[in-house]
């Protein structure tokens, strides 16, 4: 079936540990994208890559790093978590990046606690 | 800023029909998306308008004006499936996403 599948669906770890949160597609999207969901608050941007070899910094990239060193591959780092980083991750694609493609598909999410 | 204004919360009665607005003050303008998120889910794709007017498709329709700055997503017969929240995010100069908080809507029987 295609889309975006992301692994762990949730994880509690303790702070200071690291953690790579996975995300695969299998759409060809072009561009890709990591966003945290809290409580009350819209959905922040965290990095995205707006194709295979390039990435960006979004809203809120403190405390976490990501590669595409291929099409299909986004996975995101967490370096030594910390409690805020607790939330939901959604890991999304769209085809590209102009407004008209702008579509984003989205994983079903990784709950992440941090203690 | 950059800012998405949606009301929190609503309730609405099946088969009724509710309109959920959003406001919003974005560098640039490049189009309005608006998702649906049941609870525990990822969100889904609904509707995109880039230029003033209405947009239907099947039950539910979005309306944009450019210049006031507004959106609505209408909901028409609601159905209990309806119950979920509703995201509105606008595409900036650049082309990112930024997202309103959401609206949770619930529907009664």
């Amino acid at each position: 079936i295609a889309g975006i599948t992301q692994a762990p669906t949730s994880q509690i770890l303790a702070a200071g540990r690291r953690m790579t949160l996975r995300c695969t597609q299998d759409m060809r999207h072009n561009a890709m994208y990591w966003y945290r969901q809290d409580l009350g608050l819209g959905l922040r941007l965290i990095h995205y890559s707006n194709t295979a070899g390039t990435t960006g910094k979004g809203e809120v990239p403190d405390g976490y790093s990501v590669s595409r060193a291929n099409t299909d591959d986004f996975p995101l780092t967490l370096a030594s978590a910390v409690p805020s980083q607790t939330s939901v991750y959604f890991c999304a694609s769209s085809p590209g990046t102009s407004s008209g493609a702008n579509v984003l598909t989205f994983g079903a999410g990784s709950r992440l606690t941090v203690l | 800023g950059q800012n998405i204004d949606q009301p929190t919360e609503m309730t609405a009665t099946e088969g009724a029909i509710v309109q959920i607005n959003c406001t919003y003050q974005t560098s640039g303008f490049n189009g309005l998306f608006w998702y649906q998120q049941h609870a525990g889910e990822a969100p889904t794709f609904l509707s995109y308008n880039v230029l003033d007017g209405l947009e239907e498709k099947g039950r539910f329709s979005s309306f944009l004006s450019r210049s006031k700055g507004y959106s609505y997503l209408l909901l028409k017969e609601l159905q209990m499936k309806d119950s979920a929240s509703y995201l509105c995010a606008v595409s900036d100069s650049n082309y990112q996403l930024i997202w309103g908080a959401g609206t949770k809507l619930i529907i009664k029987p």
